[in-house]
């Protein structure tokens, strides 16, 4: 089956540490991006990349980092220096230039 | 700066009826129109994309309107079902190259059995 793929689903992290997040797909897409969303907003744009050794900052990148070694993974890592982790974590996926962006199943990060 | 509105945040509806969902945008230089749905605690699932030259999708019981000089877009949902209960989002892509997508905060759908 093709898509995308997010480990873990649950994530819990205590203050000052490090975490990283995986997001795994076979869809050859050549762009892959992280989004966070709280409850009550809309969902934004943290990191994107369009293609492998590549990305740019999004909205909110700050305490954020990411990496894109392969073109099927995007892994995102939440810093201590990220005020306010504790959010619903989403990857995404898209044809380059085409704008339709498909999602994989999500990670909930919480800090203790 | 683009800023995207979905009013109502929730809307209970009883099965069978048609319903509408409204998405507003303030800058009508957009390249597309997506439409997701989000069951609670779950990813999104696309629906619909609508190119800014485009007028309308459609996808079995859904279609999806755009309007882009009154930044608007609707999703007709047609014999609404129990499973449509989920939250629906819409985001617009800003222009050819740009790969950024802003998102609504969602309206909220319960179907009533």
């Amino acid at each position: 089956d093709g898509g995308i793929t997010q480990s873990p689903k649950y994530l819990f992290r205590k203050e000052g540490q490090n975490v990283t997040l995986s997001c795994e797909q076979n869809l050859n897409h050549d762009a892959m991006y992280w989004y966070r969303q709280d409850p009550g907003q809309g969902l934004r744009l943290i990191y994107y990349s369009q293609i492998v050794n590549d990305f740019q900052k999004g909205d909110i990148a700050e305490g954020y980092s990411v990496s894109r070694e392969k073109k099927e993974s995007f892994p995102l890592t939440v810093t201590s220096a990220q005020k306010n982790p504790t959010a619903f974590y989403l990857c995404a996926s898209s044809i380059p230039l085409a704008h339709e962006q498909f999602f994989g199943p999500g990670t909930r990060l919480t800090v203790l | 700066k683009q800023e995207v509105t979905q009013i109502p945040a929730a809307l209970s509806v009883p099965e069978g009826e048609n319903l509408v969902l409204n998405c507003s945008f303030t800058d009508s230089a957009i390249y597309n129109l997506q439409w997701f749905r989000q069951d609670p605690g779950k990813g999104l699932t696309s629906l619909l994309l609508i190119q800014s030259s485009q007028r309308e999708q459609t996808s079995g019981r859904l279609n999806a309107s755009l309007d882009k000089s009154s930044g608007r877009s609707t999703l007709y949902i047609a014999a609404s079902q129990p499973g449509d209960s989920a939250t629906y989002l819409c985001a617009v892509g800003k222009d050819f190259g740009n790969e950024k997508l802003t998102f609504g905060t969602g309206t909220r759908l319960t179907i009533i059995p």
